[in-house]
């Protein structure tokens, strides 16, 4: 079954990291681009990161840029976000998704999301 | 920044019934705009894509239109289903998602 399966969510103090993974399964995790959306509790969406196939060339939102880090690893078919200088704002669910680019990109699979809570 | 409004907020609809939602984006977006379903406690699906382009796997009743800045997802014939909340996204200019739209049961 194609899926997506996040992971490495919890409770971290502000100003705390936390990095979260995502596990690919059935395609083939290097022909597509990759991606991460945030909800907070009661919120809609918002897009937090796109990375690209091949060289990887990522993209942020205004918000999480310069603290947040978006990697691959091809030869094992995961995902990374790297968090760090976390803030209470940054408290939500964390979904990996597959991305379709053309213009920019929309997200044609989801993972079921790991929670992130950022609280003192 | 694209900045992308949704409404009604809240819609309430018995089965049987044509819902239309809409999403307007601040600057034309072209037709780079895709719709999402969400469930309570789930992750989102895909619906629609290049505004009107339907996703395999996706029921038929289900349909997207216009170009620019405005844009509708138009549930024909709605199935007890297909309570939930709808997001659309522009991907013109990296990526903005509407607020939501929740189907509510009448």
């Amino acid at each position: 079954e194609v899926r997506l399966l996040e992971s490495g969510g919890g409770l971290v103090q502000p100003g705390g990291s936390l990095r979260l993974s995502c596990a690919a399964s059935e395609f083939t995790f290097s022909d597509f681009a990759m991606g991460w959306v945030r909800q907070a509790p009661g919120k809609g969406l918002e897009w937090v990161s796109t990375i690209y196939r091949g060289v990887g060339t990522t993209y942020y939102a205004d918000v999480v840029k310069g603290r947040f880090s978006t990697s691959r690893d091809n030869s094992a078919d995961t995902l990374f976000l790297q968090m760090d200088s976390l803030t209470i704002e940054d408290t939500a669910m964390y979904y990996c998704a597959r991305a379709q680019t053309s213009r920019f990109w929309y997200f044609d699979l989801w993972g079921r999301g790991t929670q992130v809570s950022v609280s003192s | 920044d694209i900045q992308v409004t949704q409404s009604p907020s809240t819609l309430s609809a018995s089965v049987g019934d044509r819902v239309t939602i809409t999403c307007r984006a601040s600057l034309s977006v072209g037709n780079w705009l895709a719709w999402y379903q969400q469930k309570p406690g789930k992750a989102p699906t895909l619906l629609i894509y290049k505004a009107s382009s339907l996703e395999s796997g996706v029921p038929s009743r289900f349909s997207g239109s216009g170009s620019g800045t405005e844009f509708t997802l138009t549930i024909s014939s709605l199935q007890p289903d297909d309570f939930a909340t709808y997001y659309c996204q522009q991907y013109n200019s990296y990526s903005t998602f509407g607020g939501g739209t929740k189907v509510e049961i009448k």
